[in-house]
């Protein structure tokens, strides 16, 4: 199956709450996980990755944390702030025949109150 | 370095017109993949090019849409005989054969 399926869709924090993202795959194969930050009328930004040998990697107020036996994977926002107000999307990447391959999820549309 | 470029930023066309899409990738890279977003929608893959080659072009409908990466300049997203549905945010991005690619400001296609 070479799905990545997110959740939410949609998520209201209050400011300086944790925001939590999930996306859960099937195949095995996925080796690269990386997570995108799109604001409104702008292209997606890579925000964090991981790959599957480490359990989390933290980047300031980002964190991935990375389940292999669950083929989870979850984005954290600590301290949630306005700003961070974005649509969210996680990926992972694999090996098609001599190519790499991205697969996405559908995107969580955060939206943090002031 | 430049990011990925995308040019024009905001097109109109009317039904039956031809749109022409560009996108120069970041110097160096020689990956270029192209995405449609629909309002409040993800994302949705259409073509994987390398220099002069298409290498993936499962997420393309089959007609009125083509795409080329030439040896020299920009790569062409091109869509024929435009309709209404074809209206969206088109996203370029390119990767130096690695994993992370890198998006391009997009651009938003009307369809009147």
């Amino acid at each position: 199956q070479q799905q990545v399926k997110q959740s939410p869709q949609s998520l209201i924090v209050q400011k300086g709450g944790i925001s939590i993202i999930n996306c859960a795959y099937e195949n095995t194969a996925f080796d690269y996980f990386p997570w995108y930050q799109q604001f409104p009328g702008k292209g997606p930004a890579l925000l964090i990755a991981i790959r599957p040998d480490v359990s989390e990697k933290k980047e300031g107020r980002f964190t991935i944390s990375f389940n292999k036996s669950a083929k989870q994977f979850s984005l954290h926002i600590m301290d949630s702030q306005p700003g961070d107000s974005a649509t969210y999307f996680c990926a992972a990447a694999f090996n098609a025949g001599n190519n790499r391959k991205l697969i996405w999820g559908l995107g969580t549309s955060l939206a943090v109150n002031p | 370095n430049a990011g990925v470029m995308q040019n024009p930023r905001h097109l109109v066309r009317r039904r039956g017109q031809e749109a022409r899409l560009r996108c120069s990738p970041m110097k160096g890279h020689s990956h270029v993949y192209w995405y449609r977003q629909l309002p409040e929608e993800g994302l949705k893959f259409m073509v994987y090019l390398q220099k002069e080659n298409i290498i993936d072009e499962s997420g393309m409908p089959k007609e009125r849409f083509s795409a080329e990466f030439p040896k020299e300049g920009p790569s062409i997203l091109r869509i024929q005989q435009v309709v209404r549905g074809d209206s969206a945010a088109y996203f370029c991005a390119s990767s130096p054969a690695g994993d992370t690619q890198y998006f391009g400001p997009g651009t938003r296609l009307t369809v009147l």
